[in-house]
């Protein structure tokens, strides 16, 4: 298996909601990554998991959450967003925390009414 | 930070034809420099990728070369395709796990023409 899942591939949410986005991989990869990637911009790095434990935040405002239950799962928690956090939000893995190498899910495409 | 720069934006080629996008970055401390694909409401995927010891590197219809001196990297596309139709991304980064992760450039548009 050499895929990153993320559900759901849709995601609309209103500004008092709570939800989260999941992300799983199975090709044992020891480092997973948040990116949020705008319209027709790169992606950004939000969060780094390191062997479970986070190793960059970058300056992520509060609303975004996020949680690595075991080695496979990845979690993004969302609570209260603004308009314009909406955009597609991708997780990646890979190998080590290297950044080489990334596999890329397919994304949730979050937009916040 | 590292900070990349992308050029061009958009890049519109014959099928057949060759396609070059060109990257520059800022931080010498930067030894890892991979390029991805996206296409329309697609995953970014890994095409390539260089690291700092080597100067080119080559898969099939795609290399990329290397310029530590100057700082720039770029991406050959050789007898172009429709689905090499995209937006193409190079990236810099520190292999060893930098602060900052990869730096991605703004990307790179490329169409190519029946």
């Amino acid at each position: 298996d050499t895929e990153v899942t993320q559900t759901p591939k849709h995601l609309v949410m209103g500004m008092t909601n709570k939800k989260s986005l999941k992300c799983e991989q199975h090709m044992g990869h020891r480092a997973m990554y948040w990116y949020k990637q705008k319209a027709k911009k790169p992606p950004e790095l939000m969060f780094v998991y390191s062997y479970e434990k986070l190793s960059i935040n970058e300056s992520v405002p509060s609303r975004f959450s996020p949680e690595c239950p075991n080695s496979s799962l990845l979690n993004l928690h969302l609570h209260a967003l603004q308009p314009e956090d909406s955009a597609l939000y991708l997780c990646a893995s890979s190998q080590e925390r290297t950044d080489e190498k990334l596999f890329f899910g397919s994304g949730t495409q979050l937009s916040v009414l | 930070g590292e900070n990349v720069e992308q050029h061009p934006s958009t890049l519109s080629v014959q099928e057949g034809d060759s396609a070059v996008i060109k990257c520059t970055y800022s931080d010498s401390a930067s030894n890892y420099f991979p390029w991805y694909k996206q296409e329309l409401g697609k995953r970014p995927q890994l095409i390539i990728d260089i690291r700092s010891n080597v100067g080119e590197k080559k898969d099939q219809r795609i290399a990329v070369t290397l310029n530590k001196t100057a700082k720039h990297f770029s991406l050959h596309i050789t007898e172009t395709q429709p689905e090499d139709s995209a937006v193409y991304f190079c990236a810099a980064g520190n292999s060893g796990g930098g602060a900052d992760g990869l730096t991605f450039g703004k990307g790179t548009h490329l169409i190519i023409q029946p």
